[in-house]
């Protein structure tokens, strides 16, 4: 199993500001995925980030809005920029490491 | 298109009346299916994979199933603590994961 770390775990942030959110894994993976799970609603993939390589984003995000950093093989931040009330949203880091494991999220208000 | 479909959306039982949820998904060339609780305010927590038609599973009062079309998530005799929402999620070629949309299941004591 994996013990993925994710903070901050909730935020309330102004509209127009921008929010990084950090996860940590205890042991190296090679990659990570990004979610957004928005109030009622199931998890949609936002993108794969590989250590060494650009992520890869699913139809409808981009990075300009979704940048993501993946300096090494324990560690990702993904940052959502420009924020509008739209982005409100738990935010989930995952690792496959033959399972699916996730972190806590990271619950993210924009007022 | 690659669909993964749960079903029913929410179901509420009594303590003790077994009931399954449904998972059907078509994509291409399946590598995985997983089975996720989810509390409220929490990420998902890891319960099942399964890789192959046929194959089945089990924990505590939890028994997932898996057919060429299709994954059911079997429950006998819940307890309120297995209120919650539970996820499927298949993972399939070009290493992509398509969430369903959840079963939504309260128990009632």
């Amino acid at each position: 199993s994996a013990v993925i770390s994710q903070k901050p775990s909730r935020d309330i942030c102004q509209r127009g500001t921008s929010l990084t959110i950090q996860c940590q894994v205890d042991s190296q993976v090679t990659m990570m995925f990004w979610y957004r799970q928005q109030p009622g609603q199931s998890l949609t993939l936002i993108a794969t980030a590989n250590q060494g390589s650009e992520a890869t984003y699913e139809s409808g995000f981009v990075i300009d809005k979704f940048p993501i950093s993946r300096p090494n093989l324990t560690f990702s931040t993904l940052t959502v920029s420009n924020m509008s009330p739209e982005d409100s949203s738990i935010y989930l880091c995952s690792v496959l490491l033959g399972e699916l494991f996730f972190g806590e999220g990271s619950r993210l208000t924009v007022l | 298109e690659d669909q993964v479909t749960q079903s029913p959306e929410a179901l509420r039982l009594q303590e003790g009346e077994s009931s399954s949820l449904n998972c059907s998904y078509t994509v291409s060339g399946l590598r995985g299916l997983f089975w996720y609780r989810q509390d409220p305010g929490k990420g998902p927590e890891f319960l099942f994979t399964l890789y192959s038609a046929g194959e089945e599973k089990e924990k505590e009062r939890l028994k997932a199933t898996l057919t060429k079309k299709e994954s059911f998530l079997h429950i006998t005799a819940p307890k309120p603590e297995d209120s919650a929402t539970y996820l499927c999620a298949v993972h399939h070629a070009g290493n992509m994961l398509t969430f369903g949309g959840g079963t939504r299941l309260m128990v009632k004591p």
